[in-house]
């Protein structure tokens, strides 16, 4: 089961701003960076932010992350619909059960 | 360019064993962490364990809920990663993805190959 909390979805026009939420405890967020993933349907998982707010190579500056406290959010800016994808927050913790933990996932569709 | 390739997955009866193998390419695979994700059907990602690499002790860590059944192992001469599966159950069905761990202080699954499929049913 997943220790971070994330809506089930979200939605928005393109060119609008949607921004998606990543609720975690002191043990993971509140102590440790947070990850973004990106899974476009029938693909893979994609790396899109790492250290809070860091976009590796070739990751349009439309997407962009922040961390405050026990909690993260991530912002996608002039929606497009090659956005459309499910929306993946991760994090370390340091509970010895499950070291590595993701969020439960936000779906989010280009109206 | 990095390619992470599984294979391996396919049917097998609960209580049985499988392995999956995740062969690397376009990197030096013994520099770098070796990580499994799995994904079940129409469901959100779990984690599931990963191996150092050597020079921070080739050691492994796991998800409590594989722990003491699965087995994650490395091969450096041949840039591949295995993931033994012991005492399969239903539950265990997913997709199982590998891929890369980059050490920048914590280690970051920057690279995902493309997942193999395995389901567990009699």
């Amino acid at each position: 089961q997943s220790v971070l909390t994330q809506p089930p979805s979200a939605s928005g026009t393109p060119g609008q701003r949607v921004t998606i939420s990543c609720s975690g405890s002191s043990s993971n967020i509140g102590s440790n960076y947070v990850y973004w993933y990106q899974q476009l349907p029938g693909t893979a998982p994609k790396l899109l932010i790492y250290r809070n707010n860091q976009r590796p190579s070739g990751v349009p500056d439309r997407f962009s992350g922040s961390k405050s406290g026990t909690s993260a959010s991530l912002a996608i800016s002039g929606l497009r619909s090659e956005d459309e994808a499910a929306y993946y927050c991760a994090a370390w913790d340091d509970s010895l059960s499950v070291p590595y933990v993701f969020g439960t996932g936000t779906k989010v569709t280009v109206l | 360019e990095v390619q992470l390739v599984e294979s391996g997955g396919g049917l097998v009866q609960p209580g049985r064993s499988l392995r999956l193998s995740c062969t690397a390419s376009g990197f030096t695979f013994g520099d770098y962490a070796m990580s499994w994700v799995r994904q079940a059907p129409g469901k959100g990602l779990e984690w599931v364990g990963f191996i150092r690499s050597k020079t921070y002790g080739g050691t492994t860590q796991y998800a409590a809920s594989v722990k003491g059944r699965f087995t994650i192992s490395r091969d450096d001469s041949k840039s591949i990663a295995y993931l033994q599966m012991t005492s399969l159950k239903t539950e265990d069905t997913a997709v199982y993805y590998c891929t890369r761990g980059l050490w920048f202080g914590e280690y970051c699954f920057d690279y995902w190959g493309q997942g193999t499929l395995v389901t567990v049913s009699s």
